[in-house]
């Protein structure tokens, strides 16, 4: 089953423990994205990579990291979270040519900073 | 990419079509119409997309106007499943920068029994 794969789906940590959230894809897919959804502010992208070793910065990507060592995982790290990016995590990925914006989305990661 | 407006939340009743319209009359040529949903903080389901012709597929029809300033998305015969928030997106449909969507405040949909 074509999937895309985040862990965890929910954590809670404290101010400045860095942690990572994993995104894993199964389908061979080119472009992945990490988006955050608050209320009222609907869905940013915060990092996204078109290939392997290939990252750029999204809307918002103060205070995130990401990397691309391999073509199906993509995952985000928070080095020093603060309650600021206490929020909804999407990973979402993409193939390429026509099909290229039937982006598949991870089923999210809620985290909250404290 | 062309901006897009659609009412703010429809209602539904089980098993009857649901027509969720969206405005986009400053779409250029070469902007597709996307549609995709969001059922209750889950991740966003991509449903269907189109250029200029309608378009069919096993969850959705898509209605493009002739001159393509807005569109209808048609789910022809909705259950209690089906709520959710649908967003309608004008996007070139390759950008080159990261194939970013963004999805604006969306259509609340509520299939009723």
């Amino acid at each position: 089953e074509a999937q895309v794969t985040q862990n965890p789906r929910y954590l809670i940590t404290v101010t400045g423990k860095k942690l990572t959230v994993t995104c894993s894809q199964n389908m061979n897919h080119e472009y992945m994205s990490w988006y955050r959804q608050d209320p009222g502010l609907g869905l940013r992208q915060i990092y996204y990579s078109m290939n392997v070793e290939v990252t750029d910065k999204g809307d918002v990507p103060e205070g995130y990291k990401v990397s691309r060592k391999e073509k199906r995982n993509f995952p985000l790290i928070l080095e020093s979270p603060s309650p600021n990016q206490t929020s909804l995590y999407f990973c979402a990925s993409s193939g390429d040519g026509d099909r290229t914006l039937e982006a598949f989305f991870g089923q999210g990661t809620r985290l909250t900073v404290v | 990419d062309a901006k897009t407006t659609q009412p703010p939340s429809m209602d539904c009743a089980e098993g009857r079509a649901a027509n969720l319209p969206c405005n986009h009359s400053t779409i250029s040529g070469n902007e597709y119409v996307y549609w995709y949903r969001q059922i209750h903080s889950q991740g966003p389901q991509y449903i269907i997309h189109g250029l200029k012709n309608n378009e069919t597929n096993e969850m959705a029809s898509l209605i493009i106007t002739e001159d393509r300033k807005s569109s209808t998305l048609i789910l022809p015969h909705a259950t209690l499943r089906d709520t959710a928030v649908y967003y309608c997106i004008v996007r070139v449909g390759w950008s080159g920068y990261g194939n970013k969507l963004v999805f604006g405040a969306g259509t609340i949909l509520r299939v009723k029994s």
